[in-house]
């Protein structure tokens, strides 16, 4: 089975500072999809981004980016000018065709003011 | 917006009780899906449902059920519940199969 890896349990980042979040994953399929997923304490998972793995530019959402490398399978997400509100659980994951949607086990970022 | 409810925020039950989750989803999605979050450990697959009447087994089934009687409602059961499926459950919903979930707010189990 494809398996996520999250190497970083704990990050932190001063405000209006940029992170990056590391995801490596497994597999030997060439189609599938990318997503990295945001949980604030108590409160709702949300989708930040969402890569198609035949796209080679990356995919961006405002102050959030990926950088997708299909041959290293590495999908790490940054956050430009980090905000206190950044302050959640990312949760990487990955889908392929029909197969469940698998999930690394999280960063959990913190953002000082 | 998707909007993903489920029942109960908190729930506290015994050993041995009969514990229903329901998750209901109000945007006609096909799929829905039952996972449990523990620290360390991401979010694993318990069941999921591609069509109404339809399950079929995630990572993680043993102690659980489900059942999906309306296309919009998924509910999951611990038939007898146990200490070690203390945890937080979190349901969601897609589309189709390559489609975003989209996910509730979460219920935090405490088994005693």
């Amino acid at each position: 089975a494809q398996t996520v890896t999250q190497s970083q349990p704990e990050m932190s980042v001063q405000e209006a500072e940029t992170v990056t979040l590391s995801c490596t994953y497994d597999t030997s399929e060439s189609d599938y999809y990318l997503f990295w997923y945001k949980q604030p304490p108590s409160r709702q998972m949300i989708l930040v981004i969402r890569q198609e793995a035949y796209k080679q530019q990356n995919a961006t959402e405002n102050r959030f980016s990926v950088n997708f490398q299909k041959a290293a399978k590495s999908f790490s997400l940054k956050i430009s000018d980090s905000q206190l509100g950044d302050a959640a659980m990312y949760f990487c994951a990955y889908k392929e065709g029909h197969n469940d949607m698998r999930f690394g086990a999280g960063t959990r970022l913190t953002v000082k003011p | 917006d998707v909007k993903v409810t489920q029942s109960s925020r908190y729930l506290v039950k015994r050993t041995g009780e009969k514990v229903f989750l329901e998750c209901v989803q109000d945007m006609d999605h096909e799929n829905m899906f039952w996972y449990r979050q523990d620290p360390g450990l991401g979010l694993r697959l318990i069941y999921f449902s591609y069509d109404v009447k339809m399950k079929e087994k995630g990572d993680i089934p043993e102690g659980y059920s489900v059942s999906r009687e309306k296309k919009e409602r998924f509910s999951l059961i611990l038939e007898s519940a146990s200490t070690n499926q203390t945890s937080m459950y979190l349901c969601a919903s897609s589309l189709g199969h390559q489609e975003t979930q989209y996910f509730g707010p979460g219920t935090r189990l405490l088994v005693l």
